[in-house]
Order: C-alpha cells, then structure tokens, then sequence
C-alpha cells in the first residue's frame, strides 16, 4: 500500500506565501498520479480546492495553485488569508482502485 | 445549485450493517462517476469507493472491499452504500463526492456512523 506524505503543521504570515507538499513511497510523483488538494476548515466538509495536478474550480481562489516540484506535487498560496487558515489534503491516484490521501498538513496564519 | 445529502447514518453494534444514501440534485447525477470518502473521528481523509456513471464500475479500497458495496439509482438521483459486517474502525462520518477528472468537485455534508455496543 503506497503512503503518501504531507508535512503536518506549516505556518504563513498574512498576506505570505507557503508552499504544501505531497510525496509518495513510490518515488516521484508525477501527473499520472492527477494529484488533488482538499481544504476542511474545522467542523466542514472538504473542498476541492485544485484537481488533475493544476486545475482550479469556479470557487477555488486564485491565490491557490497546484504544481509538480521536485518529485512532489504543490500547493502554494500566495497572498495567505485568515480564512486560509484549515486542513489541507492531498490525494494521489494510483490505478482506478488505489487512490491514496495524504495525512493533511494543518495551515496556521499567524 | 449542486446539492449533495447523505443520510443513513446511526449507532450500529459490531457484525451489524447500515445502508447510507446520497440523493443528488442540480446536475446531471447520470453522466457523473461518484464517490465515497470516509472520515474516522479527528483523523484524515480515506477514499473508499468509486461508481461509474451507469453503474457498471465500482472500484474499492482494499480496507473495504468484500464488505461494501457501491450502488445507484440513477432514476431516483440517489447512490448507496451497503455497509455489512461493521466494525469499530468503521466508525467514522461518510462523504459523497462527485467525481471530476480523478479528483473530485463537490462534496456533501456527510452522515456520521459509529460502531459501537
């Protein structure tokens, strides 16, 4: 069962840039893995924020962008904003049947 | 506007089942792969299983499969969840999501189901 990593906890000044990762035990991660952020603010559902490594949905903010780096996939917000303050997932997908998230790293604005 | 609501959810005692539902509304529920995702009490996200669109599909989590299973009705709107043989680690508030592209766009609430004597 491959695991996928995330750091736990990062925090960001208002208004700075943070950088979220999300690797794999099966080396790189690349975009055949369609890699997907999530945002759960405490008590919510998730929200798809990024699908498919870049793309974006109508209600994600642009200050959010998904990218590949390094072997891992990203997530940077640009311009962090308290209400950016939440869980953030990732999920890599593997085949049809193996689709894996990340343990979520816990964003601070602080 | 794209709606998404699961029910079905309760206390349940170990070997037990419980069938969840998640009636859909303001898409076309017939053309979209949905899934299902789990979230055990203060802990991460865990995908459980996806349905292709006309039902014909179901992929599973190895955590899952054998005890679950993924259905539709896709004149009702509405996808299922057959949950048998339940255990304690089992508890944990359940999601469906509507599939985009290997990732998902819109969520619903959740129900909360807890395995327990």
């Amino acid at each position: 069962q491959a695991v996928v990593t995330q750091e736990p906890s990062l925090t960001v000044s208002p208004g700075g840039t943070v950088t979220l990762t999300c690797g794999s035990s099966t080396g790189a991660v690349t975009s055949g893995h369609h890699p997907c952020w999530l945002q759960q603010r405490p008590g919510q559902a998730p929200r798809t924020l990024i699908y498919d490594t870049t793309n974006k949905h109508s209600w994600t903010p642009a200050r959010f962008s998904g990218s590949l780096l390094g072997g891992r996939a990203a997530l940077t917000l640009s311009g962090a904003q308290p209400e950016d303050e939440a869980e953030y997932y990732c999920l890599l997908s593997y085949t049809l049947d193996r689709r894996v998230f990340g343990g979520g790293t816990k964003v601070t604005v602080l | 506007q794209v709606q998404l609501v699961e029910s079905g959810g309760g206390v349940v005692q170990p070997g037990g089942s419980l069938r969840l539902s998640c009636a859909a509304s303001g898409f076309a529920f017939s053309s979209s792969n949905m899934h299902w995702v789990r979230q055990a009490p203060d802990k991460g996200l865990e995908w459980v299983t996806i349905i292709g669109s006309d039902g014909n599909a179901q992929f599973y989590a190895d955590s899952v499969k054998g005890q679950f299973t993924v259905s539709r009705d896709n004149s009702k709107n509405t996808l299922y969840l057959q949950m048998n043989s339940l255990r304690p680690e089992d508890t944990a508030v359940y999601y469906c999501a509507k599939d985009v592209d290997w990732g998902f766009d819109y969520w619903g609430r959740g129900t909360l189901v807890t395995v327990s004597s």
